[in-house]
């Protein structure tokens, strides 16, 4: 199995601020790596598809980057209602998650 | 319009065996993959198996001798069946949608399930 990990576990950070997550997979994933948005009590929400893609909705100040195994995500300018866990998802092969990150306001 | 929705029992009993549903609107399953997913509270997702478009299952080599993925194509439905239920299996359940290569794209609202004497 493919493992992803996630880092930070924690991340604090304020509005306006720009902040990044990562992802690195075991072995090569092609790009197929997703980004999930998840809230308490709420279901995963899909941001970014195939590295880069933006899902129809999601907000321009999402972006996805990446190659090989190493993969982020970057939130250009935080806003009240990003404060939330991320999620990453491989799906080259059998698909798993990163661990996930929490983003906290400071 | 894309939409999913799990349903069965909040509560198991040890040893007994989880049954859920998926019920789909706005997609035929003959077009779409359906994925399992589970979250423990306030952790990582952790995938379980797949129902693929073609009607081939696929599982998670740690659920693969207790796990089993059914459909009913007529009725939009996806089934799960979790056998010997543990403690450890408590948790909220996700039924998911993918697409081709887009990856897993949609989720339903999960349902929690609580296994316990």
């Amino acid at each position: 199995d493919i493992q992803m990990t996630q880092s930070p576990s924690f991340l604090s950070a304020s509005v306006g601020d720009r902040v990044t997550i990562n992802c690195k997979a075991s072995q090569n994933i092609n790009k197929y790596l997703n980004w999930y948005q998840q809230k308490l009590g709420e279901a995963p929400k899909l941001l970014i598809y195939y590295t880069n893609n933006l899902q129809t909705g999601i907000s321009s100040r999402f972006s996805g980057g990446g190659s090989g195994t190493d993969y982020t995500l970057t939130i250009s300018s935080l806003q009240p209602e990003d404060f939330a866990t991320y999620f990453c998802l491989q799906h080259n092969s059998f698909p798993t998650f990163g661990s996930g990150t929490k983003l906290e306001i400071k | 319009q894309v939409q999913l929705k799990e349903s069965g029992p909040g509560l198991v009993q040890p040893s007994q065996t989880l049954s859920l549903t998926c019920t789909v609107s706005g997609f035929s399953l003959t077009s779409y993959s359906i994925h399992w997913v589970r979250q423990h509270s306030g952790k990582s997702l952790e995938w379980m198996g797949r129902m693929w478009s073609d009607g081939d299952t696929s599982y998670h080599s740690a659920f693969t001798s207790r796990l089993r993925i059914s459909r009913d194509t007529s009725k939009s439905q996806v089934f799960l069946q979790l056998n010997s239920l543990q403690t450890e299996d408590t948790g909220t359940y996700y039924c998911a949608s993918s697409l081709h290569t887009l990856g897993i794209t949609d989720w339903g609202q999960g349902v929690m399930v609580t296994v316990s004497s």
